[in-house]
């Protein structure tokens, strides 16, 4: 696709429940990153996944995320027993390689409401 | 631990003026330094980016400033315009990772 395509847009669960959110890259991208943005404050890095090589999670803020990659292509963040602290826009990039300059492109995010 | 931090949370000019919004950095090992542009309800807009062996890069109305020995870098926007009323956020990579640490964002008002 010409850009990073994020589904679903907006989601509102219940407590409790768990959410998948879905992340297509720009084709040929080979490096993938969640981040999150909370109400009223920055972007947060919660995963980075490059290639083959083993992803970066140090930036999950818990055991009930998770996130998978297919190949170069989609990823899958996946929270359980969401919380009311779960809420945020939920971010996805790609870039075309990984290292120092290269630009990462956002997709508009995904808007989770915990209620 | 807030290795990238924007203090000024909203700053508002006069059209016409000169922004600029500033940022200071802990780690200086980082290697690149970017800017990136938020509208509501949109993802971030990559703006302009400037290497740790530079000390200034300029496109258009956009130029960056680093200051290695301050740990800071300043982005500044002249003239400014309506339009570039946004959430601007500073971020920071190491050589050889895409992962950028992002500041907490300045919201600009521009003014007519």
């Amino acid at each position: 696709g010409a850009g990073v395509s994020q589904s679903p847009s907006n989601k509102v669960t219940e407590k409790g429940k768990d959410v998948e959110l879905r992340c297509d890259p720009i084709s040929g991208h080979t490096a993938l990153y969640w981040y999150r943005q909370r109400l009223g404050q920055g972007l947060e890095f919660l995963i980075y996944f490059q290639g083959n090589s083993a992803p970066d999670k140090s930036g999950l803020p818990s055991d009930r995320f998770s996130a998978e990659r297919t190949g170069e292509s989609v990823s899958t963040l996946t929270i359980q027993r969401t919380q009311q602290e779960d809420s945020a826009v939920y971010l996805c990039a790609s870039s075309l390689v990984t290292g120092s300059g290269n630009t990462i492109y956002f997709g508009e995010g995904s808007w989770l409401t915990v209620v | 631990d807030q290795q990238v931090k924007q203090n000024s949370p909203s700053l508002s000019v006069q059209e016409g003026r000169i922004s600029i919004l500033n940022c200071d950095y802990t780690n200086s090992m980082f290697d690149y330094f970017l800017w990136y542009k938020k509208y509501p309800a949109e993802g971030p807009t990559f703006l302009i980016s400037i290497s740790s062996i530079k000390d200034k890069n300029e496109d258009g109305r956009f130029t960056v400033f680093l200051n290695k020995s301050a740990k800071h870098l300043s982005l500044h926007i002249v003239p400014s315009q309506p339009g570039d009323s946004a959430v601007y956020f500073c971020a920071a990579s190491f050589l050889n990772t895409g992962k950028l640490i992002f500041g907490q964002g300045t919201t600009l008002q521009v003014k007519p």
